[in-house]
């Protein structure tokens, strides 16, 4: 069974428009999550992460969104860049510096 | 500040024959873990070093597969003998705090 989730396998945005990535968890006790972003043949370049304390954390053009209650997490990219387009992977760990539990990614296009 | 390396970035190798895979951390990180991305599947976790010691081995498949990081600078994986359902992309990852984990650009392992 999955324990962390991205039910949206693909997503496209304009150029200049915001990008909402989605993914729930499973698991009330990860309290660590982190976003990737993969191009083909490189590895994992990490993104931003969240304390299960936080409910926001933001780094320039990337916010990541945690509601615990509902156990979901969202990255918003504002505003969204051709470069963006990239697979993006949630990722939850418990505690932090332990294993990453990963989703299965979601596809993001952004086009000119 | 370099970062984490891998070698070789692609091995081909028959059914029953031995690979070995090898990691290098970023310089001063206490942590190295091991990741598998099978065709398709999302990306799992093999097992976490810190320093030389083995804190987790619990994504170990079996035990055709041994890590071993001498002196807690560079590891190891060797898969032997490999099989079919080894195939993949195998990262390396490794991190200094608790927090994000840095991810090298792994190898991928076709076993024919």
């Amino acid at each position: 069974d999955q324990q962390v989730k991205q039910n949206s396998p693909s997503l496209s945005v304009q150029e200049g428009r915001i990008s909402i990535l989605n993914c729930d968890y499973t698991n009330s006790m990860f309290d660590y999550f982190l976003w990737y972003k993969k191009y083909p043949a490189e590895g994992p370049t990490f993104l931003i992460s969240i304390s299960s304390i936080k409910d926001k954390n933001e780094d320039g053009r990337f916010t990541v969104f945690l509601n615990k209650s509902a156990k979901h997490l969202s990255l918003h990219i504002v505003p969204s860049q051709p470069g963006d387009s990239a697979v993006y992977f949630c990722a939850a760990s418990a505690p932090a510096g332990t294993a990453l539990i990963f989703g299965k990614g979601t596809t993001l296009s952004v086009s000119s | 500040e370099a970062g984490v390396t891998q070698f070789p970035s692609h091995s081909v190798i028959e059914k029953g024959q031995t690979v070995t895979l090898r990691c290098d951390p970023i310089s001063g990180h206490d942590n190295l873990y091991w990741y598998r991305r099978v065709m398709g599947k999302e990306i799992k976790f093999l097992l976490h070093f810190v320093k030389e010691s083995k804190q987790d081995e619990s994504g170990m498949p079996n035990n055709r597969f041994l890590a071993e990081r001498t002196g807690g600078t560079y590891s190891t994986l060797k898969v032997q003998p490999a099989e079919l359902e080894d195939s993949g992309v195998y990262f390396c990852a490794s991190s200094h705090l608790p927090t994000e984990q840095y991810f090298g650009p792994g190898t991928r392992l076709t076993v024919t």
